[in-house]
């Protein structure tokens, strides 16, 4: 089956420093990734989508200076989050999916991020 | 705008059947899907329907109805490890995702 990992699992910085966070899919090729955050019972909320090698389009209400994204192959993306803050802290899921494959996107085991 | 409405906890017993609802409102509707999430872990996929009617997997059962807005996940012969959270989420727009706010489910011996 397809997988995604995410790299870190987990990280914990001070505040004001910048996380980079890696999403790849290890046995296909992800023609679009999309990035989600996850605050503690609560439901994943959409960022961002991702396409290879263009400018990835961002959600209403989501800073693109402050979450920036990069996906520089067909199986790599990345998220950097820029100056973080404690409310940034939150798990990150990144999700692929494949080409004709829209309806069923595979999801990174997460990464959850603690900023002090 | 999106708008998904599902209950946001329900228990059940073991070997016990259980139905999911989720009611949405949405633009450029392609299909609904379900994911299970377990505490921790990420989203796993357990359904998508894009047409009217049941799509049987196993244990879960998926339903949609287009024109009322409306899909259900049926769970039969419920385990201890269904314990967990289940998410609806409406493809639209093509390819994006917008997740409900889940439905807990306690699974009691």
């Amino acid at each position: 089956g397809a997988v995604v990992s995410q790299h870190p699992s987990w990280v914990i910085c001070k505040s004001g420093t910048s996380v980079k966070i890696e999403c790849r899919s290890l046995d296909f090729q992800a023609t679009t990734m999309f990035w989600y955050r996850q605050f503690p019972k609560q439901s994943l909320m959409l960022m961002a989508t991702s396409n290879e090698g263009s400018k990835a389009t961002y959600e209403q209400g989501v800073e693109k200076d402050k979450f920036l994204i990069n996906h520089a192959s067909l199986t790599l993306s990345t998220l950097t989050v820029t100056s973080a803050h404690p409310e940034d802290s939150s798990f990150y899921i990144c999700s692929a999916n494949m080409a004709g494959g829209q309806e069923t996107q595979y999801f990174g085991p997460g990464t959850r991020l603690l900023v002090l | 705008g999106q708008s998904l409405e599902q209950p946001s906890e329900v228990t059940a017993v073991e070997g016990a059947i259980v139905q999911i609802n989720c009611t949405y409102q949405t633009s450029g509707f392609y299909g609904l899907s379900w994911y299970q999430q377990h505490d921790g872990g990420a989203p796993t996929f357990l359904s998508y329907n894009a047409l009217d009617g049941l799509e049987e997997t196993g244990r879960f059962s998926s339903f949609l109805s287009r024109s009322d807005s409306y899909g259900y996940l049926l769970l039969q012969e419920l385990q201890m490890k269904d314990s967990a959270s289940y998410f609806c989420a409406v493809l639209y727009n093509f390819n994006k995702f917008y997740f409900g706010s889940g439905t807990k489910l306690n699974v009691k011996p």
